[in-house]
């Protein structure tokens, strides 16, 4: 089975906080992705990954990085964390293109 | 750009069939995906048709028509568990990114 893993299940940082997160897949695939999840607005794309080293930004990227230093893993780091960026924060990775994709359990982040 | 059309919410009762309807307007088609999230947890994998026509596979069934931009999914024999979100998820091939709605969120009664 593909197994996806998040770092944390819940968070709580402060504003102005540097945030990494981190996920790591287990099944040697080529496109990583992190998405946001918010009540009302479903998943909106931030960052997508389809080679180490490589990133392309999604939907909403701004206010938000990405690095991808090994093929299995991949972080989001928030910058300066702000209230606005309190969400569920969801990881997923594919094994090519149009391929389905598997997802992480989850990151529930407040900032405060 | 892609538009995709879902009911927002879907009621049904508890042994019986459901089907949430899908339109979508893109640049592009390659196939669509269907994808069950349960509240509180990660979307996981339900379908991908790619060609016309119907694709069983249990309780669950997809339906395409590429040329009519519409899509299905058949729920048979509902259960409890299946209250859930139903994302319907066109994917407009190479590397670009898929896009997800907010879905349709299905409730299932006694």
């Amino acid at each position: 089975d593909v197994k996806v893993t998040q770092s944390s299940r819940y968070l709580v940082k402060r504003t102005g906080e540097k945030v990494f997160l981190e996920c790591v897949q287990d099944m040697d695939h080529e496109n990583m992705f992190w998405y946001r999840q918010d009540p009302g607005l479903g998943l909106r794309l931030i960052y997508f990954s389809y080679d180490v080293k490589m990133k392309e930004k999604g939907d909403i990227p701004e206010g938000y990085s990405v690095s991808r230093e090994k093929k299995e893993r991949f972080s989001l780091i928030l910058e300066s964390a702000s209230t606005n960026q309190t969400s569920m924060y969801l990881c997923a990775s594919s094994s090519s293109q149009g391929d389905e994709q598997y997802f992480g359990p989850g990151t529930r982040l407040t900032v405060t | 750009g892609q538009n995709i059309d879902q009911p927002t919410e879907m009621t049904a009762t508890e042994g019986a069939i459901v089907q949430i309807n899908c339109t979508y307007q893109t640049s592009g088609f390659n196939g669509l995906f269907w994808y069950q999230q349960h509240a509180g947890e990660a979307p996981t994998f339900l379908s991908y048709n790619v060609l016309d026509g119907l694709e069983e596979k249990g309780r669950f069934s997809s339906f395409l028509s590429r040329s009519k931009g519409y899509s299905y999914l058949l729920l048979k024999e509902l259960q409890m568990k299946d209250s859930a979100s139903y994302l319907c998820v066109p994917w407009v091939g190479g590397y670009q990114k898929v896009t997800f709605g907010t879905g349709t969120k299905l409730q299932v009664i006694p």
